[in-house]
């Protein structure tokens, strides 16, 4: 059964870096596509971006001046950086991962990340 | 990027009734060198977070009741409990990850009538 841990800073001030972590538990890295999800308060879905088995990424193209996600497969952990954080960023962000794009079927507990000055 | 338009916005049905969510696509979403629609659904309960239900429009995830189930094609489909159940209480929301952008639609707020 995998399970996702997520952790990282939860109140920023403007202009700054947020920067969070996804463990992978349970389960096995590779072959799977990792994926980063928020939600504003109250509001809907937004996909953020995937980073797949062979280490490929893909973003939003309303982020991707600004996101980066990674992984390191020896510590089975992922992780996500948007720089240059706004009030419009203040979210709950997801980490989330599946076999293939199709069945993203694990998701992690969310982070609320607050950007206020 | 592929816009995904739910509707209605919110739904109050009876217990036992028939709901019926639909996700319209500004774009097929059918992929025809496997005939697969790339569109799951989730749902959302408050403080949590999405539990993925149906992906490929129609194939029902391990352990999600079979009063769930999905349909449609190219652009146009839909969520159905076929007997709602006050568990069910919650936010649906489409999905399509035919293109990246993999874009939610708005959601839609199911509730007991």
């Amino acid at each position: 059964q995998v399970q996702l841990q997520q952790w990282g800073a939860g109140l920023l001030k403007p202009s700054e870096t947020l920067s969070l972590t996804c463990a992978v538990y349970g389960g096995s890295f590779s072959g799977y596509y990792w994926t980063w999800i928020r939600q504003p308060p109250g509001k809907g879905l937004e996909w953020i971006g995937e980073i797949n088995h062979s280490g490929i990424t893909t973003y939003s193209k309303s982020l991707s001046s600004r996101v980066s996600i990674s992984a390191d497969t020896s510590k089975n952990q992922f992780s996500l950086k948007l720089t240059s954080v706004t009030a419009a960023d203040t979210a709950v962000y997801y980490c989330a991962s599946g076999p293939d794009r199709a069945k993203t079927g694990y998701w992690g507990q969310g982070t609320l990340v607050t950007v206020s000055s | 990027d592929v816009v995904m338009t739910q509707s209605p916005d919110s739904l109050a049905v009876s217990l036992g009734e028939r709901a019926t969510i639909n996700c319209k696509s500004s774009q097929s979403v059918l992929y025809s060198p496997n005939n697969e629609n790339y569109l799951a659904w989730f749902q959302q309960k408050p403080g949590q977070p999405p539990k993925l239900l149906i992906y490929w429009a129609s194939t029902r995830e391990s352990g999600v009741p079979d009063r769930f189930s999905g349909g449609g094609s190219e652009t146009d489909f839909t969520l159905t409990i076929s007997s709602l159940q006050a568990e069910d209480v919650a936010v649906y929301y489409c999905q399509q990850y035919y293109s990246a952008p993999h874009t939610f639609g708005q959601g839609t707020k199911l509730e007991i009538k």
